[in-house]
């Protein structure tokens, strides 16, 4: 089996960049999707195929792919932004989540 | 509106059988794949299935292969997920959620989501 490692957390002060990744073996041969979740609520798709946005995403939030590793970057971070980000990739027959990062925006 | 709405919140012993459901409206059900998520309490999210209602083509993670089953009634616009024997370490929120697109890859991003049936198992 394969994995999809992300970092427990992350922590910016509002307006500042927030990076996030996720790496893994996969990530060179399948598309990356990121996922938003804040507390109590279900996920929401924030970015697909590695770099697309979804629509009503604000453009502060923007995806890229380099080798095994997938990045998420928020720029000019908001209270707002504060929640959980998962990762998901993988092939057909097994799409894996990675373990999430918690961002907080101090 | 394109929407999934599943089922209430089910609280269970060990051993008891559950079956959960997920309508979906707004949308030519029988031409999206809709998946399972799970999510333990305090934990991450899961990838444990996925079906195709229009013929019902069922593929399970590895991790959920013969612990859940997943079906799907296309007449009513619902797919289901159950056990036959829940354990203690079932307790946890389960999603449904439809991909973006009617394509048949089975690793597209999921847009649409539903609300979550939170499933208790105790004693």
């Amino acid at each position: 089996s394969y994995e999809l490692t992300q970092l427990p957390s992350v922590s910016v002060s509002p307006g500042q960049t927030a990076r996030i990744t996720c790496s893994g073996d996969v990530l060179g041969e399948n598309y990356a999707d990121w996922y938003q979740q804040k507390p109590g609520q279900a996920p929401e798709l924030v970015i697909y195929e590695d770099s697309e946005r979804y629509p009503g995403i604000p453009e502060r939030f923007s995806g890229s792919t380099s080798g095994n590793t997938t990045t998420l970057t928020i720029s000019r971070v908001l209270t707002e932004d504060e929640a959980d980000y998962y990762c998901l990739s993988g092939d057909e027959d097994n799409p894996l989540f990675g373990g999430g990062t918690k961002l907080t925006v101090l | 509106e394109v929407q999934l709405v599943q089922s209430g919140a089910e609280v269970k012993k060990p051993g008891e059988s559950l079956k959960i459901s997920c309508k979906g409206s707004g949308y030519s059900f029988t031409s999206y794949w809709i998946g399972w998520v799970r999510q333990m309490p305090g934990k991450g999210l899961e990838w444990m299935g996925i079906i195709y209602p229009g013929d019902s083509d069922t593929r399970y993670s590895p991790s959920f292969q013969g612990q859940v089953t997943i079906s799907a009634d296309k007449s009513i616009s619902t797919a289901y997920l159950q056990w036959s024997s829940l354990k203690a370490s079932d307790t946890a929120m389960y999603y449904c959620a439809r991909p973006l697109t009617p394509s048949r890859r089975r690793n597209d991003a999921f847009d649409i989501w539903g609300q979550g049936t939170m499933v208790t198992v105790s004693s």
